[in-house]
């Protein structure tokens, strides 16, 4: 069975930076590609960028350009989200999910981290 | 930026059939993907691909694409149906959008 499952929740301070992950299994996990999910509290989904851990592509939502890196190492199936520093704002769940490629559905999901900043 | 529209919210009776609609200028061109989330959980794929339903999901859920609106269509609706439903699709730069979901009600 596909899974995807992801480091636990965070808890931190604004300016600090963080790095969360995403583990495939039961796939070739550089054949698929690995996207990002921002759910902010009580809000819907919001797209933030997606990697193929083949060739490390990258392609981020214009909104969420420069605010995070997307990141991947095919040798341990492992896909990571990342900030440098974070704002209150950043306070979400986000959730890594599968895609057969970049205009195709996200068929498996991993089951969020929650990541809260405050002072 | 582009955008899906979806209404806010949709309430039906058990065994009545639930119809969300999601609007994008975008749509004749690019697939609608459906998206069910429970509270406390993480959106599974319901349709894909406007109209194909993935293996494992209920007869029930049925997609449909017309022009600049795509349809989620639940037939005969269960209280384990209640959940918010997003529609995904890509803009015209291929960045994926998705709309502001919809909260189905099950009364």
């Amino acid at each position: 069975e596909v899974q995807l499952v992801q480091s636990g929740a965070e808890m931190t301070k604004p300016g600090e930076s963080l790095k969360i992950s995403c583990k495939g299994s039961a796939y070739i996990f550089a054949n698929y590609w690995i996207g990002w999910v921002r759910q902010m509290p009580g809000k819907g989904l919001e797209w933030m960028g997606i990697i193929y851990p083949g060739d490390s592509d990258t392609r981020y939502s214009p909104s969420f350009q420069g605010q995070v890196t997307i990141s991947a190492d095919k040798s341990i199936n492992t896909a990571y989200l990342q900030w440098s520093s974070l704002k209150a704002s950043d306070t979400a769940m986000y959730y890594c999910a599968r895609s057969l490629g970049v205009d195709y559905e996200l068929d498996s999901w991993g089951q969020g981290t929650l990541v809260t900043v405050a002072s | 930026s582009y955008e899906l529209t979806q209404p806010p919210s949709v309430s039906v009776s058990p065994g009545q059939t639930a119809r969300i609609t999601c609007s994008g200028d975008a749509l004749p061109k690019q697939y609608a993907y459906w998206y069910q989330q429970k509270p406390g959980q993480a959106p599974v794929l319901v349709i894909y691909k406007d109209t194909k339903r993935p293996s494992g999901i209920p007869e029930r859920f049925s997609g449909s694409s017309s022009g600049t609106t795509v349809t989620l269509t639940i037939s005969g609706v269960q209280a384990e149906d209640e959940a918010d439903y997003y529609c995904q699709s890509t803009d015209s730069s291929g960045t994926r959008v998705f709309g502001r979901g919809t909260k189905l009600t099950v009364l």
